[in-house]
C-alpha cells in the first residue's frame, strides 16, 4: 500500500521560506512510471495544482507560482521537497503531495495533508 | 490558462442521481479524473481516464464525456456520498482542477 507523509513546520512568518518534505513509502519514487507532487488547499477553497517532479529531476511548475516554488527530489531517503519563498498570507493552505501518473496525469495517492499559517 | 468549469453546487434527494459537470476547452482531447473530498479529509480518485472506477469505488460512480464536457454520475444517491467533487485534466505538462462542485444530500 502506497503511502505518503508531509511533514514540515506548521507556522511560517511573512516574507519567509515555506519549506514541506514528502516521504513514500510502498513505492519507490525512482519507479519511471510516476510524477511526485505538491497540491495545496486554501481553507475553504479548492484545489490548486503547484508542481510535481519526475526521478530523474524534471521538474513542472504552475505558472502562476513558478517564480517563488522549488521541487526537488531525493531517491536515496525515497523523499522529495516543496520550497516556496516570500509567502504571504494568502498561502496558508493545508499542503498535499501526491502521486500522478504519467501516463494520464491522474492522481491517485495523497497524503494527509498539512495545514501551514502563514502568520508573524 | 487552461481552465475547467464546475458548477459551484448540485442538490439531490437519497436515492436519485446526480449528474456534475465539467467543461473545458478542447477537454475531447484529455482525460478527466474526478475526486470526491469530505470534510477535513485527503481528496479521493472516483474516476479516471473519463470513465474508470478505481477498485474499491462503488458501482453508483461512472463517468462520461461528451465534447468539451465531462460528467460525473452518482446514481443511487446516499447520504454519504455528500461532498466537494473535483474534476482534473492535464494541459501541456500541467495539472490543471476545477473549481469543485458541493453535493448536497438533502
Amino acid at each position: 500500500q502506497v503511502q505518503l507523509q508531509e511533514s514540515g513546520p506548521g507556522l511560517v512568518k511573512p516574507s519567509q521560506t515555506l519549506s514541506l518534505t514528502c516521504t513514500v513509502s510502498g513505492d519507490s519514487i525512482s519507479s519511471g512510471d510516476y510524477y511526485w507532487s505538491w497540491v495545496r488547499q486554501p481553507p475553504g477553497k479548492g484545489l490548486e495544482w503547484i508542481a510535481y517532479i519526475y526521478y530523474s529531476g524534471n521538474t513542472y511548475y504552475n505558472p502562476s507560482l513558478k517564480s517563488r516554488v522549488t521541487i526537488s527530489v531525493d531517491t536515496s531517503k525515497n523523499q522529495f521537497s516543496l520550497k516556496l519563498s516570500s509567502v504571504t498570507a494568502a498561502d496558508t493552505a493545508v499542503y498535499y503531495c501526491a502521486r500522478v501518473w504519467r501516463s494520464t496525469y491522474t492522481i491517485d495517492y495523497w497524503g494527509q495533508g498539512t495545514l501551514v499559517t502563514v502568520s508573524s | 490558462s487552461y481552465e475547467l468549469t464546475q458548477p459551484p453546487s448540485v442538490s439531490v434527494s437519497p436515492g436519485q442521481t446526480a449528474s456534475i459537470i465539467c467543461s473545458g476547452d478542447k477537454l475531447d482531447y484529455k482525460y478527466a479524473s474526478w475526486y470526491q473530498q469530505k470534510p477535513g479529509q485527503s481528496p479521493v480518485l472516483v474516476i479516471y481516464e473519463d470513465t474508470k472506477r478505481p477498485a474499491g469505488i462503488p458501482e453508483r460512480f461512472s463517468g462520461s464525456k461528451s465534447g468539451n464536457t465531462a460528467t460525473l454520475t452518482i446514481s443511487g444517491t446516499q447520504a454519504m456520498d455528500e461532498a466537494d467533487y473535483y474534476c482534473q485534466a492535464w494541459e501541456s505538462s500541467t495539472v490543471v482542477f476545477g473549481g469543485g462542485t458541493k453535493l448536497t444530500v438533502l
